[in-house]
């Protein structure tokens, strides 16, 4: 079947303005995770869902970060006022629940903040 | 908190020879999961091997096994007869086991890079 698919792959914005980045988990996957990849702070977990709640949010940097999910599927990552700093790869993960725990990865999204 | 050290950054191998990539993590858990992931230049990461830390036998996965020694806290990846697609960033990531067996997020290594001569 397809696998986690995420949308744009790379966007460019500047410094100041928001974005987002888009997840659709493989299908009948429960469980979604974002990650971070960077030069400075390689791979960095940023939020969990369970179905359409977080019980994991710890990873967000800041409150310009922010994420939802609907519908049990589909994901989006929402920076707001972007920085430098925020260039990135953002990473999408999604899994089922239960004893296997494993995750399976999108593609990604590379984010230039110039 | 959990961490994971790989300490070595870059490797590199000629094709068909064996290879093996270190990871060691801390954590005072007793129930994880260890896993590596490969990723190549088109930046999608992909599952190579899971271990549960339950289990004692190494998990082997064709040509890709792990050495896991629990007391250690050791969790290394032996690459056998190595081929041009193995080429890739390889990270190393734990994963404690949730409750009622729910999910929960990985913390990864900083990665080896690793190169596959012809």
């Amino acid at each position: 079947g397809a696998g986690v698919s995420q949308s744009p792959s790379n966007k460019v914005t500047e410094k100041g303005k928001d974005v987002e980045l888009r997840c659709d988990p493989i299908s009948g996957h429960t469980a979604l995770y974002w990650y971070r990849q960077s030069l400075g702070q390689g791979l960095e977990f940023l939020i969990y869902f369970q179905g359409n709640s977080a019980p994991d949010k710890s990873g967000l940097p800041s409150d310009r970060f922010s994420a939802e999910r609907t519908g049990g599927s589909v994901s989006t990552l929402t920076i707001q006022r972007t920085q430098q700093e925020d260039s990135a790869v953002y990473l999408c993960a999604s899994s089922l629940t239960g004893v296997k725990h494993e995750q399976y990865f999108g593609p990604g999204t590379r984010l230039t903040v110039t | 908190a959990q961490t994971v050290t790989q300490s070595q950054p870059e490797m590199s191998v000629q094709e068909a020879e064996t290879v093996t990539l270190s990871c060691t993590y801390d954590t005072s858990e007793n129930n994880y999961y260890l896993f590596w992931y490969k990723q190549p230049p088109s930046r999608q990461m992909i599952l190579v091997i899971r271990q549960e830390a339950y289990k004692q036998q190494n998990a082997t996965e064709n040509r890709f096994s792990v050495n896991f020694q629990k007391a250690a806290k050791s969790f290394s990846l032996k690459i056998s007869d190595s081929q041009l697609g193995d080429t890739a960033m390889y990270f190393c990531a734990f994963m404690k086991r949730g409750l009622n067996f729910g999910n929960e997020k990985l913390t990864f290594g900083t990665g080896t890079r690793l190169t596959i001569i012809p």
